[in-house]
């Protein structure tokens, strides 16, 4: 199964812009990108996917290299509640099947 | 909103103890899935099912069954709980391949 590395952790200030990087050098043709974050004491929740274009939506942004070796979610504005796991993950494609890392624990300061 | 519960946040049992673990989904989705999530593993898929009394193995199914007899409700069953079962389990349900809705967790602790 395709794999994914990210850093354990980052920290940022609130309302600054904070950019998640995740490489997956394995990536096949046709691999989906999914990245999802889980908030203390919850189950995790969905961020956002894509496959080879850039996507935007309501929580976050991800940029996805031209190689697609690598990607990047950009939280435009961090709050305190953005304090999370966020995990990248790939998808195979025609599956359901996430395969999740470890993640980057992602700290958010006042 | 959709809305995946579970039976217990937590529960404790005894080695050699059936153990099941309740999951149930309301909005109509086909699909659901059980996780288990441990220190420095991440989550880690135990089985799925894409309809009712369908089941495919996850990545790791040693020790654990399933149930589907109804689509809202995806039941994981531990036929005789071991410590090394002592997890924090993690029930999800989609609709289709982008998104996955999960429940609230239950952490089990196996004495």
């Amino acid at each position: 199964d395709a794999k994914t590395t990210q850093p354990n952790s980052m920290e940022s200030n609130e309302e600054e812009p904070v950019h998640l990087p995740c490489n997956h050098s394995t990536i096949s043709g046709t691999d989906y990108i999914h990245w999802y974050r889980q908030l203390p004491s919850q189950g995790p929740e969905y961020v956002i996917h894509g496959l080879t274009s850039n996507v935007n939506n309501r929580m976050a942004s991800l940029a996805i290299a031209e190689d697609r070796k690598s990607s990047t979610l950009i939280l435009h504005r961090a709050t305190l509640r953005d304090a999370a796991v966020y995990y990248c993950i790939l998808r195979i494609y025609n599956t359901d099947k996430l395969i999740f890392g470890t993640g980057t624990r992602l700290q958010v300061f006042p | 909103d959709v809305k995946v519960t579970q039976s217990s946040r937590y529960l404790v049992k005894r080695t050699g103890e059936k153990v099941f673990l309740e999951c149930v989904q309301d909005m109509d989705h086909e699909n659901m899935f059980w996780y288990r999530q441990d220190p420095g593993l991440g989550l880690r898929l135990i089985y799925f099912s894409y309809d009712v009394k369908m089941k495919e193995k996850g990545d790791i199914p040693e020790g654990y069954s399933v149930s589907r007899e109804k689509k809202e409700r995806f039941s994981l069953i531990l036929e005789s709980a071991s410590t090394n079962q002592t997890s924090m389990y993690l029930c999800a349900s989609s609709f289709d391949r982008y998104e996955q809705y999960f429940g609230p967790g239950t952490r089990l602790t196996v004495t």
